[in-house]
């Protein structure tokens, strides 16, 4: 079963515009992860945020998270082309069940 | 390189058929993960080893699906009979040494049932 749900399910910018995506999810989490996917490709780690943590940035992307709001973001600041992707939210349930319960992804397109 | 190979890339074979994918996790790992995505349901957790014992394969969609991991280095997930709608790409990771960790993902093998 979708755990996470990502917002929009598909966004088009400009390069160097700056992309926002949101996740939403339902159960209490150890964890939330965002995945890239290239097409035709596997799932490349992104960032790793704890329930404990509020924010994270690795170079250009920004991560936070609402544990109260069951929600967190993704930033991609100053966009390129070559950030034209999938990108996944996966959260680890704080429950004891292992294994990343996926969204459906936002797709992500930066024109040129 | 996630550390992970699979095998084959593509595969294309008729309904009833006998299907075998192949996971090789090429660095060191406490968790083995077989995930299935389409684009109805998007990505699944199928079944999960830890130090090569299956864990949980509650989401293993039937019978018909099974999985081995005879050694550190291997996983196979087979398909006895395939259907159609089994068609889908499916990926293996790794992860350690806790289940909570970074998961690292296979290319995927893309399954076309005819």
């Amino acid at each position: 079963s979708q755990q996470g749900e990502e917002d929009p399910q598909a966004l088009s910018i400009q390069e160097g515009e700056n992309a926002t995506m949101n996740c939403s999810y339902k159960t209490s989490i150890n964890n939330l992860q965002w995945y890239r996917q290239n097409s035709g490709r596997g799932l490349v780690h992104l960032i790793l945020i704890r329930s404990n943590e509020r924010e994270k940035h690795s170079g250009r992307l920004r991560v936070t998270l609402d544990t109260s709001k069951k929600s967190s973001s993704l930033l991609i600041t100053a966009s390129r082309a070559a950030d034209t992707a999938s990108y996944f939210c996966a959260t680890v349930s704080g429950g004891g069940a292992d294994g990343l319960t996926f969204g459906k992804g936002t797709h992500l397109i930066i024109q040129p | 390189d996630a550390g992970v190979i699979q095998s084959p890339r593509h595969e294309v074979t008729e309904m009833g058929q006998e299907v075998t994918l192949r996971c090789k996790p090429i660095s060191g790992h406490d968790y083995l993960f077989w995930y299935r995505q389409t684009m109805m349901r998007g990505l699944e957790l199928l079944i999960y080893f830890n130090n090569n014992v299956p864990i949980d394969d509650s989401g293993m969609p039937e019978d018909r699906f099974s999985a081995k991991m005879p050694n550190a280095s291997f996983s196979t997930l087979k398909i006895q009979p395939s259907e159609p709608r089994d068609s889908a790409v499916y990926f293996c990771a790794r992860s350690g040494p806790s289940s909570t960790d970074t998961q690292y993902f296979g290319p995927g093998t893309r399954l076309t049932v005819l």
